[in-house]
């Protein structure tokens, strides 16, 4: 009965691999979200999706792309992987209307870039 | 500015000690705040919110006050436990598709 679901959840690779990370939740919400946290615990949003169209895209190479197939299912796939990608990755989902829906989180997918 | 300044960690307490963590905003119109703990090895999950000025929220002994004179959201609890050592955020979303706002975190660290 996990909410919000990614796997894998750790990701050890090579650099110039391409690697994918996927993401679900069963909670009935129509917004889902990437997230990519430091070492240092900074949290940036990435990719905000709302409906399976994606409506938030902050400043991340396009090395980094997005697909959800579904309103359940977010994944994100990268290419040509930088040490500087080494990060903990979350994927989190949510209703859309209003200010006051919280975000659910999945357990991140940690990343490491050999 | 960024929307959401939280004090800077880490923050180390002795059980039972008072706990603050401040966290001021700057935003136009009527946002809602929140604060997420982060556990070691896990996603963020909701701690407490409030939608609307003077607003407190409050769960597992921790609480927050919406202070909308002041533009803050401080999170407190008056006896800490170590099992509370997390890392704390407090966010914010002024609506719609509009993206919520993290704040840096702060580590807290509670010693017996």
């Amino acid at each position: 009965d996990t909410a919000v679901s990614q796997t894998p959840k750790y990701l050890v690779t090579q650099m110039g691999n391409d690697k994918s990370i996927k993401c679900e939740q069963n909670l009935g919400h129509d917004t889902m979200y990437w997230y990519k946290q430091d070492s240092k615990k900074f949290l940036k949003i990435m990719f905000s999706y709302n409906n399976k169209e994606l409506i938030i895209n902050e400043t991340v190479p396009n090395r980094f792309s997005p697909k959800s197939p579904d309103k359940a299912h977010l994944n994100l796939h990268i290419n040509s992987l930088e040490l500087g990608d080494s990060a903990v990755y979350f994927c989190a989902s949510s209703r859309s209307g209003g200010s006051g829906n919280e975000q659910f989180f999945g357990p991140g997918t940690r990343l490491t870039v050999l | 500015g960024d929307p959401v300044t939280q004090m800077e960690g880490p923050v180390t307490l002795s059980e039972e000690a008072f706990l603050t963590i401040n966290c001021t905003y700057t935003a136009t119109g009527y946002p809602s705040l929140f604060w997420y703990v982060q556990y070691p090895g896990e996603g963020l999950q909701l701690l407490l919110k409030a939608t609307k000025a003077d607003d407190k929220g409050s769960n597992k002994g921790f609480e927050a006050t919406y202070r909308k004179e002041t533009t803050s959201f401080h999170l407190e609890k008056g006896s800490v436990q170590v099992s509370d050592s997390a890392v704390y955020f407090c966010a914010l979303h002024s609506g719609g598709y509009q993206k919520v706002t993290f704040g840096t975190g702060t580590k807290l660290q509670v010693i017996p």
